[in-house]
């Protein structure tokens, strides 16, 4: 699976969009971006996964540049609920698939 | 949405004794089930893989004969933390695979498990 690259932290404030970037450089063509978060104590939560077309749902928006070596995770109203560390993950879609997950990045949201 | 389940979220065991902690995926049939250890402020490391009905594989490092793992069915599975020790508290957390389509499987995890060994 392609590594990934996250920026250590971020924040922003309540109410704003957190864009929340990250590189894949190396992603294969068979290769999906998915984003989960882990807020603190809490086992991680899936948020959503793209493979070239820009994704929505009810939590986020995930951008794909159309080379595919970078994507944008986007939270459009942020709230402090959403202060967690977010988890950028490449990986094929198949079954033998090991998830394992880089340092991500520690998004705080604040007031 | 597909939902996995840990018992025990949490639990304080004395140094020398051993620890079950059970994962299972509540409506849905797991193909593979994966263990992973979270120090405070570390990400989660992988500990070992799980399919049902055949031994686990352990990631380099992590001991199999001090983390047993057990998977019974397609909706369970166990690690048993033998003989702890203090070195051992951590957050466990168990993820489950789920096969959504011909081509894709998804991955769900539970809400974890805090041990902590006296």
């Amino acid at each position: 699976d392609a590594k990934t690259t996250q920026p250590t932290s971020m924040d922003c404030a309540e109410g704003r969009a957190a864009n929340l970037p990250c590189n894949h450089s190396t992603i294969s063509g068979n290769e999906y971006v998915y984003w989960y978060r882990q807020i603190h104590s809490q086992g991680p939560q899936y948020i959503i996964h793209g493979l070239k077309n820009n994704e929505t749902n009810e939590m986020a928006s995930l951008i794909i540049t159309e080379d595919r070596k970078s994507s944008t995770l986007i939270l459009p109203h942020a709230t402090l609920r959403d202060t967690a560390v977010y988890y950028c993950i490449v990986r094929a879609s198949g079954g033998s698939y090991i998830p394992t997950f880089g340092r991500g990045t520690s998004l705080i949201v604040h007031p | 949405g597909a939902v996995v389940s840990q018992h025990p979220s949490w639990v304080i065991c004395k140094s020398g004794t051993s620890v079950k902690i059970e994962c299972r995926s509540l409506d849905f049939q797991a193909t593979t089930m994966f263990w992973y250890r979270q120090f405070p402020k570390q990400s989660l490391m992988l500990m070992a893989t799980s399919n049902e009905g055949s031994k686990a594989t352990y990631e380099q490092g992590v001991e199999k004969d001090k983390f047993l793992i057990n998977h019974a069915s397609l909706t369970l599975s166990t690690l048993t933390v033998t003989s702890a020790h203090p070195e051992d508290s951590s957050f466990y957390i168990c993820s489950a695979t789920r096969r959504g389509s011909a081509t894709s499987y998804e991955q769900y995890f539970g809400p974890g498990t805090r041990l902590t060994v006296t």
